[in-house]
């Protein structure tokens, strides 16, 4: 029944790997995106797409590729991983063109980079 | 960078008494804003919102004021539980490539005393 699931909820990997975070959502929203939040609970938008269309590329290192292969699924590749990497990251969906009642945010992958 | 509230605080209330947690945004024009609640090791939810035409809107047991003139939000919880500590977030909606992007505030903690 959740409405939106990211794989794994717990990452620990060493400097230099490469890794990958899947999101689904099951709402029908045809809009998802990735959101970092830091050590100080700080959210910031990363990228959205839009029926796997990228439409919001924030500032990010190109280490970090997304991939939607539907517009029920997010994933998020990084590569060559950095200790400054390591955070919560936070997949969220909408439906396009209405703000109303926000995102529906999943519960969150903590990455941890040693 | 762009922001909304830019400290972390924690406010500490005593259980049954109101709460009011404050954000300043940064954009006037903006024309919408959520606040959500986040719990510990889980995503933000939803809370309550509120379009730029409004100066109040009122939920169950929450009640969101806009002050557009000073750009300033707030988020008033009356008779606080238990259940309301968490961290709250306020984000500001402004239309980006087509679609709704929001911009987060760094949050205040809030710690229901019993």
């Amino acid at each position: 029944d959740t409405a939106v699931s990211q794989t794994p909820k717990y990452l620990v990997t060493q400097m230099g790997n490469d890794k990958s975070i899947k999101c689904e959502q099951n709402l029908g929203h045809d809009t998802m995106y990735w959101y970092k939040q830091d050590s100080k609970k700080f959210l910031k938008i990363m990228f959205s797409y839009n029926n796997k269309e990228l439409i919001i590329n924030e500032t990010v290192p190109n280490r970090f590729s997304p991939k939607s292969p539907d517009k029920a699924h997010l994933n998020l590749h990084i590569n060559s991983l950095e200790l400054g990497d390591s955070a919560v990251y936070f997949c969220a969906s909408s439906q396009w063109d209405r703000a109303s009642n926000g995102y529906t945010f999943g519960s969150g992958t903590r990455l941890t980079v040693v | 960078g762009e922001s909304v509230g830019l400290h972390l605080p924690t406010l500490s209330v005593q259980e049954g008494d109101n709460s009011i947690i404050n954000c300043a945004y940064s954009n006037s024009a903006s024309d919408y804003f959520i606040w959500y609640k986040q719990e510990s090791g889980k995503g933000p939810q939803f809370i309550i919102d509120i379009r730029s035409n409004m100066d109040k809107r009122q939920g169950q047991r929450v009640t969101v004021l806009l002050n557009k003139t000073v750009k300033h939000l707030s988020l008033q919880i009356a008779a606080t539980q238990p259940g309301d500590s968490a961290v709250y977030f306020c984000a500001e909606t402004r239309r980006a490539s087509g679609t709704y992007k929001y911009i987060f505030g760094t949050g205040t903690r809030l710690k229901v005393l019993a």
